[in-house]
């Protein structure tokens, strides 16, 4: 059975500062995996996604996510912090035709 | 492109009554997601449609919940009777094709309080 373990329910760093929320995840066959963010009062929008093309994959807002098969991580980065990242991120994974399988999130704190 | 549109955003209602929440998808699009989400259970998926078919309800929590397709551009979602239980934020998203590979477009929710 397909499983998300996002580590960390709360993550807070500093504006300026390199941001790392941790994706595992569990798959029989190759995954599709993903990284929503949801924006306070406000639906999940997606970030970027990993297809099995390139293992790095880039999204929107200068966030980037490698994928790492031998370490089943899907890890979610980006440089520097910024005040407008605050924020809930969701990983899911899907290697179905329709369920995408969710983490429990992981809200950003960022601190000025 | 106007988005998935969720009506009302808001609802407060008292135990007992019904509840519907409606959802317009993405025009094109042939997926549709139902989801609820809470700070217990986080997002959970409820019901999902493939071109106006429910192909898994697995995830509605009872006979007091309900979900219809008539058409392409519009599904809901109704509870009768409420419960306190029941409070939460209820999400309906949208895809181009099967969503488990594809991108899901999101609703802004409907967050609904049953007192």
């Amino acid at each position: 059975a397909q499983s998300v373990t996002q580590l960390g329910s709360h993550v807070s760093v500093s504006e300026g500062a390199l941001v790392l929320l941790r994706c595992n995840y569990s798959s029989s066959v190759p995954p599709y995996l993903f990284w929503y963010v949801q924006y306070p009062n406000q639906g999940l929008q997606l970030l970027l996604k990993y297809t099995s093309a390139a293992t790095l994959v880039k999204g929107i807002n200068g966030f980037e996510a490698e994928f790492k098969k031998s370490e089943t991580s899907f890890h979610l980065t980006k440089p520097s912090a910024h005040m407008s990242d605050a924020a809930e991120y969701f990983c899911a994974v899907s290697d179905s035709n329709y369920q995408l399988i969710w983490g429990a999130g992981t809200k950003l704190i960022i601190k000025p | 492109d106007a988005g998935v549109i969720q009506s009302p955003r808001h609802e407060v209602t008292e135990m007992g009554q019904e509840v519907t929440l409606r959802c317009k998808p993405i025009s094109g699009h042939n997926s549709l997601f139902w989801y609820r989400q809470t700070m217990m259970r986080g997002l959970e998926l409820l019901i999902y449609f493939n071109n106006n078919v429910p192909i898994d309800d697995s995830g509605m929590p009872e006979d007091r919940f309900s979900a219809k397709m008539p058409n392409a551009s519009f599904s809901t979602l109704k509870i009768q009777p409420s419960e306190p239980r029941d409070s939460a934020v209820y999400f309906c998203a949208s895809s181009l094709g099967k969503g488990g590979r594809e991108t899901q477009y999101f609703g802004p929710g409907t967050r609904l309080l049953v007192l």
